[in-house]
Formats: structure tokens, C-alpha cells, sequence
């Protein structure tokens, strides 16, 4: 199992960020996928979780209406469209398999937030 | 979604065995068995230690148990070893559009 995620730097506040993961060695259409933040210094946040389907999604309560999460049984992959940054976002997004209980894990990217 | 409790930091000498308690609520910890443990050493991904409250994932030493009573759930580890020194977090299912973590606990072994 391998999951590579992509996509984070350095944005403004108020900016626009897409990250993504490339997902192999399992049966990504039959699998929750689950982003979650680690602030520096700080402990694990849950962010969003995507069903097989993508029909069900869900978001913590500080991203709901900001952040957008997609996926792509074709390419095997999921995503996060993260808008209206804040200072506040800066973390370590990690894409983990599964949608309650996360057995993998990818490597992380960096998102930071400043001016 | 507020995030479950646990203790800062926990320590024990090499062969001791520690506990670390997660704490939450009927909503989340003692509405389901769906508690999972994960270590994370500096600057790596965390780890899967333990899932539905007991279950040990292939791979993980037998060293490592976790149980529930009511509200709170625990992980215990055995024989501590130096290579057990890492952050700690519980994890709970909160009902279909929420997951919540604990803020860790940093164990150490003396």
C-alpha cells in the first residue's frame, strides 16, 4: 500500500490550495479515504472523509464551507480543494485510507498559511 | 466535536508497563467500539497500534492492548521498550459525520 500525497506550499490568507493523493496496492474503490492535519507542534485533527462512492462526504465544523473533498476511482486518487486559507490551516495534511480506523497512512504535505 | 482526553505525557522504565486513558463521552468513546490507537515518532506518519477497541493490526507486538470501560478507553503497553518512546493518540467514531481525536500523549521511557 502506498499513499503520495502532493499539492501544499506557501499561500496567503484568503488563498487557494489543491492537494492530492495517488493511492496503489489496494482496492481504492472499495475504500473511505480520510484527510487529516497535524498543526506544528500540535496533535491529529480529523478534516474530511469521502465514502467508496463518493456520495457521502464529511467535514469538521472549522473547514465546513472552505475545503471540498473529491475523488477519482479512475485515477485512484483523492483530493482536497482548500479555499479562503487561514493562519490557522497551517499543517501537515496527511491522506490515510479508510473512513473510522486509518491503517495507512501517506507521508504528509506541508500547507503553510502566511503573508 | 470536541476532542477526547487524554493525558499529556506518560513515562516508565524499560520492561514496566504503562497506561495511557482516553477519555470522552457517551457520543463518541461510550457510544461505540469503534476507539483506535495510533504512535507517531517525530517527524514520521502515525502508526495503527490498535482499532476497535481491542484489535491488534498484523505486525503490531502483543505488547500493546487497549480496552474500554464506559466512557473511557486505554492503551497499555507492556514490557516497555526503548523503541515505544513516540506520541500516542486515541481516536473514536462520534456518530456518521464526525471523527474525533485525543491531543496526545507523549510517552517516554526512562
Amino acid at each position: 500500500v502506498q499513499l503520495v500525497e502532493s499539492g501544499g506550499g506557501l499561500v496567503q490568507p484568503g488563498g487557494s490550495l489543491r492537494l492530492s493523493c495517488a493511492a496503489s496496492g489496494f482496492t481504492f474503490r472499495n475504500s473511505w479515504m480520510t484527510w487529516v492535519r497535524q498543526a506544528p507542534g500540535k496533535g491529529l485533527e480529523f478534516v474530511a472523509n469521502i465514502g467508496q462512492d463518493g456520495g457521502e462526504k464529511y467535514y469538521v465544523d472549522s473547514v465546513k464551507g472552505r475545503f471540498t473533498i473529491s475523488r477519482d476511482n479512475a485515477e485512484n486518487s483523492v483530493s482536497l480543494q482548500m479555499n479562503s486559507l487561514r493562519a490557522e490551516d497551517t499543517a501537515m495534511y496527511y491522506c490515510a485510507e479508510g473512513g473510522t480506523t486509518w491503517g495507512y497512512w501517506g507521508q504528509g504535505t506541508l500547507v503553510t498559511v502566511s503573508s | 466535536q470536541s476532542a477526547l482526553t487524554q493525558p499529556p505525557s506518560a513515562s516508565g522504565s524499560p520492561g514496566q508497563s504503562v497506561t495511557i486513558s482516553c477519555t470522552g463521552t457517551s457520543s463518541d468513546v461510550g457510544g461505540y467500539n469503534y476507539v483506535s490507537w495510533y504512535q507517531q515518532h517525530p517527524g514520521k506518519a502515525p502508526k495503527l497500534m490498535i482499532y476497535d477497541v481491542t484489535k491488534r493490526p498484523s505486525g503490531v507486538p502483543d505488547r500493546f492492548s487497549g480496552a474500554k470501560s464506559g466512557n473511557t478507553a486505554s492503551l497499555t503497553v507492556s514490557g516497555l521498550q526503548a523503541e515505544d518512546e513516540a506520541d500516542y493518540y486515541c481516536s473514536s467514531y462520534a456518530g456518521r459525520k464526525a471523527r474525533v481525536f485525543g491531543g496526545g500523549t507523549k510517552l517516554t521511557v526512562l
